[in-house]
């Protein structure tokens, strides 16, 4: 299967500051990365796809100039959470593709917003 | 519309046998996933199911039945380990995974 990494694992920011999460696929020529958020005892979200070389296509719902998608590369994909509010405080995964029923996740990024 | 239901929280004995059990609902369908969740990590995968019937992989296994919208994932010889929250999540026609909220699996010595 594909290995995913998240970095940060775990990152704490001021409310108003802006926090970078990115996500590489270390094995695996990923075209597209999915963003997913998942609030404590809920289920994942989609949040976005992140398609290599294009924008990102996002869910109803979320607000894209919040949460800017960078897919530069075939191997990273960057996340980023403008002006963070303790609202957005989350856990952040982010997934891969391999095939259309193999979806391999990052192990996440615990962000709290203070 | 899509909908897809598990419950939140089962507890079972160590060495027991439990089912986790999750019903949907969605106009295009292409494959049932298991995967399991501890706590503060992402999930990782379990079991995927496509056609109807029970795949066995070791303690596990997941049963489909499509024409009534049906899942389950058994786990056999319980271990304290297998505590975690265990997540089905469905692929939709436009090959989206549709998740539920978890069921949250306790077990006890």
């Amino acid at each position: 299967g594909a290995v995913v990494s998240q970095h940060p694992s775990r990152v704490i920011c001021k409310s108003g500051t802006s926090v970078k999460i990115e996500c590489r696929s270390l094995d695996f020529q990923a075209t597209t990365m999915f963003w997913y958020r998942q609030f404590p005892k809920k289920s994942l979200m989609l949040m976005a796809t992140s398609n290599e070389g294009s924008k990102a296509t996002y869910e109803q719902g979320v607000e894209k100039d919040k949460f800017l998608i960078n897919h530069a590369s075939l191997t990273l994909s960057t996340l980023t959470v403008t002006s963070a509010h303790p609202e957005d405080s989350s856990f952040y995964i982010c997934s891969t593709r391999v095939r259309d029923y193999e979806q391999y996740f990052g192990p996440g990024t615990r962000l709290t917003v203070t | 519309g899509q909908n897809i239901d598990q419950p939140t929280e089962m507890t079972a004995t160590e060495g027991a046998i439990v089912q986790i059990n999750c019903t949907y609902q969605t106009s295009g369908f292409n494959g049932l996933f298991w995967y399991q969740q501890h706590a503060g990590e992402a999930p990782t995968f379990l079991s995927y199911n496509v056609l109807d019937g029970l795949e066995e992989k070791g303690r596990f296994s997941s049963f489909l039945s499509r024409s009534k919208g049906y899942s389950y994932l058994l786990l056999k010889e319980l271990q304290m380990k297998d505590s975690a929250s265990y997540l089905c999540a469905f692929m939709d026609s436009n090959y989206q995974l549709i998740w539920g909220a978890g069921t949250k699996l306790i077990i006890k010595p």
